[in-house]
């Protein structure tokens, strides 16, 4: 069974960092692309970034580029957003999700950025 | 980047109604390959959405066939035939033809 498990979300103030994880499991992780997208709160879905599947070409969306960074361990079967400068915009649930076409999703894990 | 435009934004069915979803696109989806890269999710209340449909007809793995996708171009429908409580939530259709991959605003199907 296909499983992602996020963490790292919490609260934490404007203009500063915070790393998300995503642990995969059930699955080749290091056959496929992986993304995160994003939901801030009683809105819809927004495409954050995507990873290749070897780490070797990363794609973001434009209001988070220069600040967050995607990466895995393919080793741990683990994706990450280190997400730096953070703003009142980047509040959201954060969801890990394989492939292109986001075919799984784990539970999502809350970031809420303010003072 | 590409506006995917759902209508209608709210919908109430009984048990039992077939219900339609229309995703329209600011361009076309078709790419130079032939290919039309458009998905439809749902998202049950306090979860994380669902694929249901992929590359506009197929269904998602494990999903019931009363969910239908059809279109082509810029038009797009999602049909459920014989709506079932567990189908309350909202639908998103996403494209992911052309970069950044964008989603619809979603519809919110309530059950009456």
């Amino acid at each position: 069974e296909v499983q992602l498990v996020e963490s790292g979300g919490g609260l934490v103030q404007p203009g500063r960092s915070m790393k998300l994880s995503c642990a995969a499991s059930g699955f080749t992780f290091n056959n496929y692309d992986m993304a995160w997208v994003c939901q801030a709160p009683k809105k819809g879905l927004e495409w954050v970034a995507t990873i290749s599947y070897d780490g070797s070409s990363t794609y973001y969306r434009d209001s988070v580029k220069g600040r967050f960074t995607i990466s895995r361990d393919n080793a741990k079967s683990t994706l990450y957003l280190q997400m730096d400068s953070l703003r009142s915009e980047d509040t959201a649930t954060y969801y890990c999700a394989r492939g292109w076409y986001f075919d799984f999703w784990g539970p999502g894990t809350m970031v809420t950025v303010s003072s | 980047d590409v506006v995917l435009t759902q209508t209608p934004s709210t919908l109430s069915a009984t048990i039992g109604q077939s219900v339609s979803i229309s995703c329209r696109s600011s361009q076309s989806l078709l790419d130079s390959a032939g290919n039309t890269y458009l998905y439809w999710y749902l998202q049950r209340p306090g979860q994380s959405p669902q694929l249901l449909i992929y590359l506009v007809s197929n269904l998602g793995s494990g999903v019931p066939n009363r969910f239908s996708g059809s279109g082509s171009g810029t038009d797009f429908t999602l049909k459920i035939s014989g709506v079932e409580a567990e189908d309350l939530g909202v639908y998103y259709c996403m494209q992911a033809t052309h970069a950044p991959p964008t989603f619809g605003s979603g519809t919110k199907l309530e059950i009456k």
